[in-house]
């Protein structure tokens, strides 16, 4: 089985601009989550959805968003870029009922 | 929150060399997963153990949840096991997400 993909793998913006990211779940699972990681730290939580419903939230503004779609797929749209935004954006699905996680390989965001 | 302590934040091992990599947490959990996190940034899934202990191959994993932590073993290492090695848990008391400590970063020279 195909693992979790993301798409774009890497990405440059500047200031100011609207980004997408996408993110596909392993077959079966329901949940996907997104994170960010800056260099040197652990992933951070941004959101879950799961059956197409926000069931969390970090800690990130509200230029953070991101929705589920019917074939369980997911987009984090991020608004208004700012140079702290430069990260790794990891996306991770889980199957029902199930704790555990399975990341996908990350979209690198550069913001110039 | 949760908090998720790991230690130590750097070990340097010849290869060959067994290691021992600490997690501490400070409340109850659903889920404990370590990860290898690659040059590429992939997390990769080593262990899914919120109790027990499990093994694979030249790793093991032990979590005693009633003292709060985990250990993750590593015998005979390699070059290729260099990297980050995360500990991420989710709480009982707050939703689902993945809490992850700083890390461990491992080097293993030949």
């Amino acid at each position: 089985d195909a693992g979790v993909t993301q798409s774009p793998t890497h990405l440059i913006k500047t200031r100011g601009q609207h980004v997408t990211l996408r993110c596909s779940p392993i077959s079966g699972h329901k949940s996907v989550s997104w994170y960010q990681q800056v260099l040197g730290q652990g992933p951070q939580f941004i959101f879950q959805y799961y059956e197409k419903e926000e069931r969390g939230r970090g800690n990130f503004p509200d230029r953070f968003s991101a929705r589920q779609f019917p074939n369980y797929s997911s987009e984090l749209n991020v608004n208004a870029l700012l140079l702290g935004d430069s990260a790794l954006y990891l996306c991770a699905s889980s199957r029902p009922g199930g704790y555990e996680q399975f990341f996908g390989p990350g979209t690198r965001l550069t913001v110039l | 929150g949760i908090q998720v302590e790991q230690s130590p934040p750097d070990l340097i091992l010849q290869e060959g060399a067994n290691s021992t990599l600490r997690c501490n947490f400070s409340d109850s959990v659903n889920n404990l997963q370590w990860f290898h996190q690659n040059p590429w940034g992939q997390l990769i899934n080593l262990f899914y153990i919120p109790s027990g202990t499990k093994q694979n191959g030249r790793l093991s994993a032990t979590t005693v949840a009633t003292e709060r932590y985990s250990l993750l073993y590593i015998s005979s290492s390699q070059t290729t096991d260099s990297g980050v090695y995360f500990c991420a848990v989710v709480s009982m008391r707050a939703g689902t997400a993945l809490i992850f400590g700083k890390g461990t970063t491992l080097s293993v020279s030949s």
